[in-house]
C-alpha cells in the first residue's frame, strides 16, 4: 500500500486564521484527493487534486475558502482559509493505489477552531 | 440526500460472537463497495470490498454480503476479536477507482 504522511496531526486555531495542512506520499501518484470528517458524520469528498492543473472542487466546496497545491506527483496541500469553528474537522488526504484502486488515506488532521 | 446510510451509529458484540454491520444505500448506479475501518487518530484503513457482479466476498474472518436488489450490504465478523473495536465505515461509488461516497459510519465494540 502506499505510505501517505499528512501533518499537522492536530491543531487549535483561532477564528480567522488559515491553517495548511500538508499531504506526503511515498509514490507518484496522478490523483489526490481530500476529505473532511465533520464530528458525528460520514467522510465527504472536499476536492480532487491532479498535477499540473487546477483542483476539482465538489458541491459545496470552493477554491476562495480551500485552495489548494499539487506542485509534484508525491505532494499536495490543503489549506483551510478564514477558519470558523463550522470547520472544526478532521481532513483526511488519500490517494488510490493498486490493483483494485482502492483508496488509502493518511492519518488524518484534527483540526479545531476556536 | 444521503446516498450511502448506515442507521446504526453504534453496535455493542461479545468477544467471540458474530459482528454485524449494515448498510443501505440509494443509487441504483453503485457498481463497487467498499469497508473502511478507522481507530482513533488514525486515518481509515480499507477492510474489504465488493462488485456488484458478486453477492458475497470472503477475507478470513471477514464476509461482506451484497443484496443488490435491496440495495443493502452487510458486514459480518466471526469470531470477534476486542481489537475489532473500532468506527466501519460502508462506501460505494459508481465505478472502480471512482469518486466514493461514504456512510456515517458504526462503531463497533467488542467486549471481552
Amino acid at each position: 500500500s502506499a505510505v501517505i504522511s499528512q501533518k499537522p496531526s492536530r491543531d487549535i486555531c483561532q477564528r480567522g486564521t488559515s491553517l495548511t495542512i500538508q499531504c506526503q506520499v511515498d509514490s507518484q501518484v496522478t490523483m489526490m484527493f481530500w476529505y473532511r470528517q465533520q464530528p458525528g458524520q460520514s467522510l465527504t469528498l472536499i476536492a480532487t487534486a491532479n498535477q499540473g492543473s487546477e483542483a476539482t472542487y465538489e458541491s459545496g466546496f470552493v477554491i476562495d475558502k480551500f485552495p489548494i497545491s499539487r506542485p509534484n506527483l508525491t505532494f499536495s496541500t490543503l489549506t483551510v482559509s478564514n477558519m470558523s469553528p463550522e470547520d472544526s474537522s478532521i481532513y483526511l488526504c488519500s490517494v488510490v493505489w493498486g490493483a483494485g484502486e482502492k483508496l488509502f488515506f493518511g492519518s488524518g488532521t484534527q483540526l479545531s477552531v476556536l | 440526500d444521503q446516498q450511502v446510510k448506515q442507521n446504526s451509529p453504534s453496535l455493542s458484540v461479545q468477544e467471540g460472537r458474530i459482528s454485524i454491520l449494515n448498510c443501505d444505500y440509494t443509487n441504483s448506479m453503485f457498481d463497487y463497495f467498499l469497508w473502511y475501518k478507522k481507530y482513533p487518530a488514525e486515518g481509515p484503513t480499507f477492510l474489504i470490498s465488493i462488485s456488484s457482479i458478486k453477492d458475497k466476498n470472503e477475507d478470513g474472518r471477514f464476509t461482506v454480503f451484497l443484496n443488490k436488489s435491496a440495495k443493502h450490504l452487510s458486514l459480518h465478523i466471526v469470531p470477534s476479536q476486542p481489537g475489532d473495536s473500532a468506527v466501519y465505515f460502508c462506501a460505494a461509488s459508481a465505478l472502480v477507482g471512482g469518486k466514493l461516497i461514504f456512510g456515517q459510519g458504526t462503531e463497533l465494540s467488542v467486549k471481552p
